[in-house]
């Protein structure tokens, strides 16, 4: 399975606290995206980072991409309880297919 | 703009009968994909659409499930028949021309008794 493989499972912090989540894949990829999931919910697109990318940011979002190790991770700082949620990384192999992780579900405890 | 939607939001229906999720892209996606969620399996892609012509239908898990986009703005999943098995969330995610971000729709929670 080309599936990318997330760790933790699962996460749960105290607000306030950095929360971070990691991605691993099998095979080049053209980028990897993080996605988040609020339960019962389709899942929210946050981030973008292209395989000739090592960092990005987006507000709280700090993603990092190591193309060597085929691994990546997504960093949320100073996090709030609205935080909870289901994040996927999935990754791009063509031009159009998405192949999503198992994903990390967080908790933030107020 | 309405984002992507669904119909319905939930379906239950009992073995062997014919089920028929509906998707609305958002207007301009030229880009229309069909999921699967389950607990053991995560988030599986079904089938993919551009310009309303199915152009990747690996995903689809047997000859009882169909799907359709008879124009740029509607699509359909069929199962039939239905399976126990089938029990899932439902999405339906659009993508604009030279876009990356998928947008999703709000799913379709199917139970099959």
């Amino acid at each position: 399975s080309q599936q990318g493989e997330e760790d933790p499972q699962a996460l749960s912090i105290q607000e306030g606290e950095n929360a971070t989540m990691n991605c691993s894949y099998k095979t080049s990829i053209n980028n990897l995206q993080w996605y988040r999931q609020n339960s019962g919910r389709g899942l929210v697109h946050l981030i973008l980072i292209r395989s000739n990318e090592r960092e990005k940011h987006s507000g709280r979002l700090r993603v990092t991409l190591d193309t060597s190790k085929k691994s990546s991770s997504l960093l949320i700082t100073a996090s709030r309880a609205a935080d909870t949620a289901s994040y996927f990384c999935a990754t791009d192999y063509s031009s159009y297919k998405l192949i999503f992780g198992s994903g990390t579900r967080l908790l933030v405890r107020p | 703009d309405a984002g992507v939607i669904q119909s319905p939001r939930h379906e239950v229906t009992e073995m062997g009968q014919e089920v028929t999720l509906r998707c609305k892209p958002i207007s301009g996606h030229n880009s229309l994909f069909w999921y699967r969620q389950t607990m053991m399996r995560g988030l599986e892609l079904l089938i993919y659409f551009n310009n309303n012509v199915p152009i990747d239908d690996s995903g689809m898990p047997e000859d009882r499930f169909s799907a359709k986009m008879p124009n740029a703005s509607f699509s359909t999943l069929k199962i039939q028949p239905s399976e126990p098995r089938d029990s899932a969330v439902y999405f339906c995610a659009s993508i604009g021309q030279g876009g990356d971000e998928q947008f999703f729709g709000p799913g379709t929670r199917l139970t099959v008794l």
